[in-house]
């Protein structure tokens, strides 16, 4: 167990739509990460938040977003969602920034999204 | 930008063998850091082993260990005494040391642990 809380496992819906993925990260981590991991893609890096604050945005599209709220509870929004947004979103969460000397990265379990 | 390469997309070995997994990277940077993670069919993402771009010495975890290679921009995963539980996909991955920490991962390298 990561510590790293990801809901919902899985999310079904149709194109069009709008949804909302749910990151809290583990206890005392600051810093948030969202990845993407699609068949054609592989992994990749959308954006990350510390403390509340947007730090590094990665292949994000403009229809996604992503807030940290106090709490440093983390959400990303999806809208006009298309089949090809179909994909494994993971959120990761580690203590700061820099450094790493002992703060790796920890992944949650992800959110399998599945547009029909 | 840096990226991430994985040569073998797919491999197998029999239980208790020696597997090597293969990775380059390219970037400008001088101070860095690797990563080998491990995705099982449960999806997670498990950080395998880590390396400092400035440590000289080959990181090792148990039976995970790596062959870093900094001017070769080489980072290759040895697995010894491999087991079934070893069987997974398996990410190289990259993050310089600077104002973004993202993590960039290679395309991985599927390893099948046969019994």
């Amino acid at each position: 167990d990561s510590g790293v809380t990801q809901t919902p496992k899985h999310l079904i819906t149709a194109t069009g739509q709008r949804v909302t993925l749910r990151c809290s990260p583990r206890s005392g981590d600051l810093s948030v990460y969202w990845y993407q991991q699609s068949l054609d893609q592989g992994l990749q890096f959308l954006i990350q938040y510390y403390n509340g604050e947007e730090r590094a945005k990665g292949n994000i599209l403009e229809r996604f977003s992503a807030q940290q709220f106090p709490d440093l509870h983390s959400e990303l929004n999806l809208s006009s969602l298309e089949l090809g947004d179909s994909a494994l979103y993971f959120c990761a969460s580690s203590v700061g920034v820099g450094d790493l000397s002992n703060q790796p990265q920890h992944f949650g379990d992800g959110t399998r999204l599945s547009i029909l | 930008a840096q990226t991430v390469t994985q040569s073998q997309p797919e491999m197998s070995v029999q239980e208790a063998e020696t597997v090597t997994l293969s990775c380059t990277y390219d970037t400008s940077e001088n101070n860095y850091y690797l990563f080998w993670y491990k995705q099982p069919p449960s999806r997670q993402m498990i950080l395998v082993i880590r390396q400092e771009a400035y440590k000289q010495q080959n990181a090792t975890e148990n039976r995970f260990s790596v062959n870093f290679q900094k001017a070769a921009k080489s980072f290759s995963l040895k697995i010894s005494d491999s087991q079934l539980g070893d069987t997974a996909m398996y990410f190289c991955a990259f993050m310089k040391v600077n104002r973004d920490d993202k993590i960039i991962f290679g395309k991985g390298t599927r390893l099948h642990i046969l019994p």
